[in-house]
């Protein structure tokens, strides 16, 4: 089965640009979608199709996709953005999600 | 507001059975596929079954196939999931989501719900 790659943690400076990365074997080949989880909160879509914005998301979260690693970067990054970030894509008809990675604002 | 509300959720004991429901609200629900996605406390997602907009094609995590039945109805804007034969390792919170599209086998998940809490225990 298709495995999707996170870092457990990734921490950065307020103001400062985070990236977390998602790799998977030929990932560049699928739509890879990204989801920011707050605790106690749903699930937000940030980022679908490797690097399209949904309506009312911050220019500030821009994703890309090639070779094995997708990457999701926020930029100017701001305290609220602490949060767990995951990783989506299909597979064989199925859906696989990346083990998540935790966001720490300094 | 486009809403997912799941409810259903409680305490079974090993080898019950559960259905858990969702309403959804603010969309067109039969244009929509939709997907039950849940979450160990403290751990990562994991998605647990898919169905496209008029039930014609369905999906189930391997971990779940043979116990777990999806199915909707779209008169009542709702999604279920019933649960036979419970683990302990089915203890999760269920959320129900939207698919961007109305086939099942693309698309995001861009509206969730809360999510219901299952917890399986004798």
């Amino acid at each position: 089965s298709y495995v999707l790659t996170q870092p457990p943690s990734v921490s950065v400076a307020p103001g400062k640009t985070a990236r977390i990365n998602c790799g998977g074997n030929n990932i560049e080949s699928k739509s890879v979608h990204w989801y920011q989880e707050k605790p106690g909160q749903a699930p937000v879509l940030v980022i679908y199709d490797d690097s399209d914005r949904p309506s009312g998301i911050p220019e500030r979260f821009s994703g890309s996709n090639s070779g094995n690693t997708a990457t999701l970067t926020i930029s100017r990054v701001e305290a609220g953005d602490e949060a767990d970030y995951y990783c989506q894509v299909w597979d064989s008809n199925s859906v696989v999600f990346g083990g998540g990675a935790k966001l720490t604002v300094l | 507001e486009v809403q997912l509300v799941e409810s259903g959720g409680g305490l079974a004991q090993p080898g019950r059975s559960l259905r858990l429901s969702c309403a959804a609200s603010g969309f067109t629900f039969d244009d929509y596929a939709m997907h039950w996605v849940r979450q160990t406390p403290g751990k990562g997602l994991e998605w647990v079954s898919g169905i496209n907009w008029n039930a014609n094609d369905i999906a189930y995590a391997d971990s779940v196939k043979g116990r777990f039945t999806i199915s909707r109805d779209n008169a009542k804007n709702s999604l279920y999931l019933q649960m036979n034969s419970l683990r302990e390792e089915d203890t999760a919170l269920y959320s129900c989501a939207k698919s961007s599209g109305f086939n099942y086998g693309t698309g995001a998940f861009d509206v969730w719900g809360q999510g219901t809490m299952v917890t399986v225990s004798s």
